[in-house]
């Protein structure tokens, strides 16, 4: 089943305490993102991977890390974490490559739900 | 980063009424999607829009690409209580990020 997976789905920690949130994909999708939902504020861009070593700021990328050593796989890392990261974060994966008109369906993970007290 | 401007922000029907919701933007894209997204869950894809003018449909779900490329609404006919969530758009430029609308809260009064 074509799915983008993350892990945990729910996590509570302690300030300052380093924290990776993984993200894998099986559908051999180039495009990878992070994003943070948080309550009025919608969908908010953290990082991108436009593919393998490839990677980009998006709109609140502060306190937050990536890497994309591998296609399929694309974690977020805080390596502080603070409770203004309290919130709920999905990974999503596209076939979109630049290259083609048409592409661009975005797939989500189920969400990881991050407390950081 | 650029978000969308999606109406109403909230809606609140009786079963069995039709649902219409839309989503403009300033820039032009090349696909449109609209998503569902309940509470605590991902947002799942409904529909996905490439060309100008096209217009999609998903069961009870009707989706528009707009003819300026700036716009796209989704339509939902006779609904019913599992159509509770919030419904939202993303547009797509080749090549470029994802933008998203701000969501559409449904609810579906029995």
């Amino acid at each position: 089943e074509a799915q983008v997976t993350q892990n945990p789905r729910y996590l509570i920690t302690v300030t300052g305490k380093k924290l990776t949130v993984t993200c894998s994909q099986n559908m051999n999708h180039e495009y990878m993102s992070w994003y943070r939902q948080d309550p009025g504020l919608g969908l908010r861009q953290i990082y991108y991977s436009m593919n393998v070593e490839v990677t980009d700021k998006g709109d609140v990328p502060e306190g937050y890390k990536v890497s994309r050593k591998e296609k399929r796989n694309f974690p977020l890392i805080l390596e502080s974490p603070s409770p203004n990261q309290t919130s709920l974060y999905f990974c999503a994966s596209s076939i979109v490559s630049g290259l083609e008109e048409g592409t661009g369906e975005l797939f989500f993970g189920e969400g990881s739900r991050l407390t950081v007290l | 980063g650029q978000q969308l401007n999606q109406s109403p922000q909230s809606m609140f029907i009786q079963e069995g009424e039709d649902v219409s919701m839309n989503c403009t933007s300033s820039s032009i894209f090349n696909t449109w999607l609209w998503y569902k997204q309940e509470p605590g869950e991902g947002p799942v894809l409904l529909i996905a829009l490439y060309k100008a003018g096209e217009l999609t449909s998903n069961g009870r779900l009707t989706a528009q690409f707009g003819i300026t490329r700036k716009d796209s609404f989704l339509n939902i006919s006779a609904s019913i209580p599992s159509d509770v969530g919030i419904y939202f758009c993303a547009g797509h430029r080749t090549g470029n990020q994802f933008y998203f609308g701000t969501g559409t809260s449904l609810t579906v009064i029995p």
